[in-house]
């Protein structure tokens, strides 16, 4: 059965500092990849995907992700964390385009 | 609407009432979802809708759950006999067409509390 992974369940980062969140996903074939955020209150909004082609994907907020299918990964970047990305953030996916599969979430916390 | 409506946002009940919660999608999307949010779970999926048939009712964790959708528009979760593990937020969400390269638009979810 398909499966996302996120091992992190909370990170704490200082602003202006780096950041990867990680998700490993299971599936056979090359599955369709999201991430979400969500912060409080509020609804899931996407914040970039990848189909197929370049590994690297560019996203909305300064965000980026790479599909690595030798390690079943699809970690979530960012080069510099700002205060307002604290959130909650969940990697998605879907092997037929169909219902998609999330993982449990990973919970920033961005220390000024 | 501009975005995907949920109601109520918040929702607190007795043990063994029925509950209703409301989804009114994003105008012109055929494709609607409901998931249901608990505290380190994740997102767990219920049940989809295309139009207004659910090909995917595989979620739905019981019999007391069920959903419905109307003119393609809006749609309906009915939770009957609540228990407190229906305790959550649950989301819905909608999209163009289902299998629409997975951008789903999220609603703010509904607060559910069975004491």
């Amino acid at each position: 059965a398909q499966s996302v992974t996120q091992p992190d369940i909370h990170i704490t980062v200082s602003e202006g500092a780096s950041l990867e969140l990680r998700c490993n996903y299971s599936y056979g074939a090359t599955p369709y990849l999201f991430w979400y955020v969500q912060s409080p209150g509020q609804g899931l909004q996407l914040l970039l995907k990848y189909f197929s082609g370049d590994t690297l994907v560019q996203g909305i907020k300064g965000f980026e992700a790479e599909f690595k299918r030798s390690q079943s990964s699809f970690n979530l970047r960012k080069p510099s964390v700002h205060w307002s990305d604290a959130a909650e953030y969940f990697c998605a996916s879907t092997g037929t385009a169909s219902k998609l599969t999330f993982g449990t979430g990973t919970r920033l916390q961005v220390t000024l | 609407g501009a975005g995907v409506s949920q109601s109520p946002s918040n929702k607190v009940t007795e043990k063994g009432k029925d509950v209703e919660l409301r989804c009114d999608p994003i105008s012109g999307h055929t494709a609607l979802y409901w998931y249901r949010q608990s505290l380190g779970q994740g997102l767990e999926f219920l049940i989809y809708f295309q139009g207004n048939s659910a090909p995917d009712k595989s979620g739905l964790p019981s019999d007391r759950f069920s959903a419905e959708r109307t003119g393609g528009s809006v749609s309906t979760l009915t939770i009957q006999r609540t228990q407190q593990e229906d305790s959550a937020v649950y989301l819905c969400a909608s999209s163009l067409y289902f299998g629409s390269t997975g951008e789903l638009f999220f609603g703010e979810g509904s607060r559910l509390t069975v004491l």
